[in-house]
């Protein structure tokens, strides 16, 4: 049991160059999530997934799209990166039971140059 | 007004210290409320769910005040490996499941 699962665990980017972060879980979740965490700004939501083939724009959407490819894969993609999205990127799944827990990703730590 | 809102920290404390964390929250038709732990470099991880009859776990306990607006995490006989950043997580009634993230208090514990 892996948990979530996220690649790569790092990355360096130029500014204009597009890219997709990997995100699966094996814990048949229903939800995903996408999240950004950066210095003194916190876990800020980018998108979400309540189900398979639903997605919904969270707190910071603009600059990213997602894809939720099956009930396992969620995907996150930047079309045209710039310097404001060098970020640490997480994914996260709930479990959707009474204790309503996320379980998270490792993180890919994203530089755009 | 932030929606929710922590200590920031750093808290610095020697082994075997009783440390406090509090976390206000605005909107008051939040229904769940949680305490994660996050390791330098690390991902968030849930440490406890917050109940409204308050509930512990071998040395943290987590307390709930619904009228107040506020939960705290008490940790008690700290030890080195506690040192981390708490986050304190709320869920809105009526927000499909997303969650509210504090920004974290940051928790040293010194030998």
């Amino acid at each position: 049991n892996a948990g979530v699962t996220q690649t790569p665990k790092f990355q360096v980017l130029k500014t204009g160059q597009s890219m997709t972060l990997q995100c699966a879980q094996d814990m048949n979740h229903n939800s995903m999530y996408w999240y950004r965490q950066d210095p003194g700004m916190g876990l800020r939501l980018i998108y979400y997934s309540a189900s398979e083939g639903t997605t919904d724009k969270g707190e910071v959407p603009n600059g990213y799209n997602v894809s939720r490819l099956n009930k396992r894969e969620f995907s996150l993609r930047l079309e045209s990166a710039a310097p404001s999205q060098t970020s640490v990127y997480f994914c996260a799944s709930r479990d959707g039971t009474s204790t309503d827990t996320q379980y998270f990703g490792p993180g890919t730590r994203l530089t755009v140059l | 007004r932030k929606e929710v809102e922590q200590d920031p920290g750093p808290f610095n404390v020697p082994e075997g210290a009783t440390v406090a964390f509090n976390c206000t929250y605005s909107n008051s038709a939040s229904q769940s409320f949680f305490w994660y732990r996050q390791d330098c470099r690390k991902e968030p991880k849930l440490l406890m769910s917050v109940y409204s009859s308050g509930n512990e776990d071998g040395r943290f306990t987590a307390q709930l005040n619904r009228a107040s607006q506020y939960i705290s995490l008490l940790i008690r006989d700290s030890k080195l490996s506690d040192s981390a950043t708490y986050l304190c997580v709320v869920n809105y009634a009526g927000n499909n499941r997303k969650l509210i993230w504090g920004l974290g208090t940051s928790l040293a514990v010194n030998p």
